[in-house]
């Protein structure tokens, strides 16, 4: 992927609420991952979910599942049951080209009880 | 949690200073990676690594310098601080061949005065 799409700087959801984060991209690649990271405030930033371009399905985690669309280059990140502890940046990741990844520049979401 | 560390995690320092960030990992991955990230903003790949002895420049210029002489290893240098150097540093690993997932470290937060 040469470029990332993250159009919301910011969210914000009540808390057991759903929310989903959208992230488009461009790529020449025909297979190749797809990853959603957390950074928590002033913490480590971890991988949330991961996706392959070649399997249909849509990758599941818990209560974090994406909506992949390949020919579309969407790849969007529905949180549900919304916890205080989702509180954090999110990043888009596709892989771009030599095994590196590419990140969006984030959206903030914050959940409010 | 990923075993990978960073040292120091804060770092005040005057201009002119000659800094390196540590970074270090126990689980044997060849590719290593440091990121520049402002707060609440993208990451910005400034230097990778896919071995020992070898070291590649990223997509954002950077005046520091790495080295990767182990494994585990993988030291970031800046000659000579300067304020425009302020900003939270992260380091990545991840496994070569293996879905591309990168581990990262709690970051330095380096302000030069």
């Amino acid at each position: 992927a040469q470029t990332v799409t993250q159009s919301q700087p910011e969210m914000s959801v009540q808390e057991a609420e759903t929310v989903t984060l959208s992230c488009t991209y461009d790529t020449s690649e025909s297979n190749y991952y797809l990853f959603w990271y957390k950074q928590p405030p002033s913490r480590q930033m971890i991988l949330v979910i991961r996706q392959e371009a070649y399997k249909q399905q849509n990758a599941t985690e818990n209560r974090f599942s994406v909506n992949f669309q390949k020919a579309a280059k969407s790849f969007s990140l529905k949180i549900s049951d919304s916890q205080l502890g989702d509180t954090a940046m999110y990043f888009c990741a596709p892989q771009g080209g030599s095994e590196k990844l590419v990140f969006g520049k984030g959206t903030k979401l914050t959940v409010n009880p | 949690e990923a075993d990978i560390y960073q040292t120091p995690r804060y770092l005040v320092i005057g201009t002119g200073k000659k800094i390196t960030l540590e970074c270090s990992q126990t689980m044997g991955h060849d590719k290593m990676y440091w990121y520049q990230q402002d707060p609440g903003m993208e990451l910005h790949l400034i230097h990778y690594s896919y071995g020992v002895n070898s070291t590649e420049k990223g997509d954002l210029s950077s005046e520091s310098t790495v080295s990767r002489i182990r494994t585990e290893h993988f030291p970031l240098t800046l000659e000579s601080a300067r304020p425009s150097h302020t900003s939270q540093y992260l380091c990545a690993s991840s496994e070569y061949g293996r879905s591309y997932e990168q581990y990262f470290g709690p970051g330095t937060r380096l302000t030069v005065t």
